[in-house]
């Protein structure tokens, strides 16, 4: 079956500083990926997807390349800040399912 | 309502004890599901449903675990005789007819079973 594999974290990184996530995936078919956000007391949130591959998306500074040679759709930001802070979840689709397959999720902390 | 409302945002039960939850999802929008996030896991999918008719059951953990949707919008998961490993996040969420790549998910209820 469908599953995606994330960093374990927690993450914890200086403001200004480098982030990526990792996060690789198994599937049968050609499926859709996805960052999902969840800030501090919020539901989860839609941050970036890309639906074939080479596709990047983008959103908030943050991009993911889906890779379909390495089955990966690692995330990425060129400099966090405080804000960022929140579980970062990957998922993907596949194209005939109704429902997302999510990562274990991704704790970052950004520190002033 | 302006996005998906669950209610309670926090349960406590003794084991055993039945308990409901509640998910209002946004308005028109046809498609809800359920998910179960337990600590330190992902996201555990339980249930879909595509206007009032639930075509994929796959991930309720067992006959305890039921779910039912009426008029096209509030949901309801309900858990039988609940046991400790029950505990977890409940979240729902909801999207457009043939758009389940955005999901919009509420805050989720936090249950948990002494």
């Amino acid at each position: 079956g469908d599953s995606v594999t994330q960093m374990e974290g927690p993450v914890t990184l200086s403001e200004e500083a480098f982030l990526t996530i990792n996060c690789t995936y198994t599937a049968t078919g050609y499926p859709s990926l996805f960052w999902y956000v969840q800030y501090p007391g919020e539901g989860l949130q839609l941050l970036l997807k890309a639906t074939k591959a080479d596709d990047k998306g983008s959103n908030k500074g943050f991009e993911a390349t889906y890779r379909k040679e390495t089955t990966s759709f690692h995330l990425e930001k060129g400099s966090v800040q405080v804000s960022d802070s929140a579980v970062y979840f990957c998922a993907l689709s596949e194209s005939a399912a109704r429902q997302l397959t999510f990562g274990s999720g991704t704790q970052l902390t950004v520190l002033p | 309502g302006a996005g998906v409302s669950q209610s309670p945002s926090n349960k406590v039960t003794e084991k055993g004890k039945d308990v409901e939850l509640r998910c209002d999802p946004i308005s028109g929008h046809t498609a809800l599901y359920w998910y179960r996030q337990s600590l330190g896991q992902g996201l555990e999918f339980l249930i879909y449903f595509q206007g009032n008719s639930a075509p994929d059951k796959s991930g309720l953990p067992s006959d305890r675990f039921s779910a039912e949707r009426t008029g096209g919008s509030v949901s309801t998961l309900t858990i039988q005789r609940t046991q400790q490993e029950d505990s977890a996040v409940y979240l729902c969420a909801s999207s457009l007819i043939g758009s389940n790549e955005k999901l919009f998910f509420g805050s989720g209820t936090q249950l948990s079973v002494l």
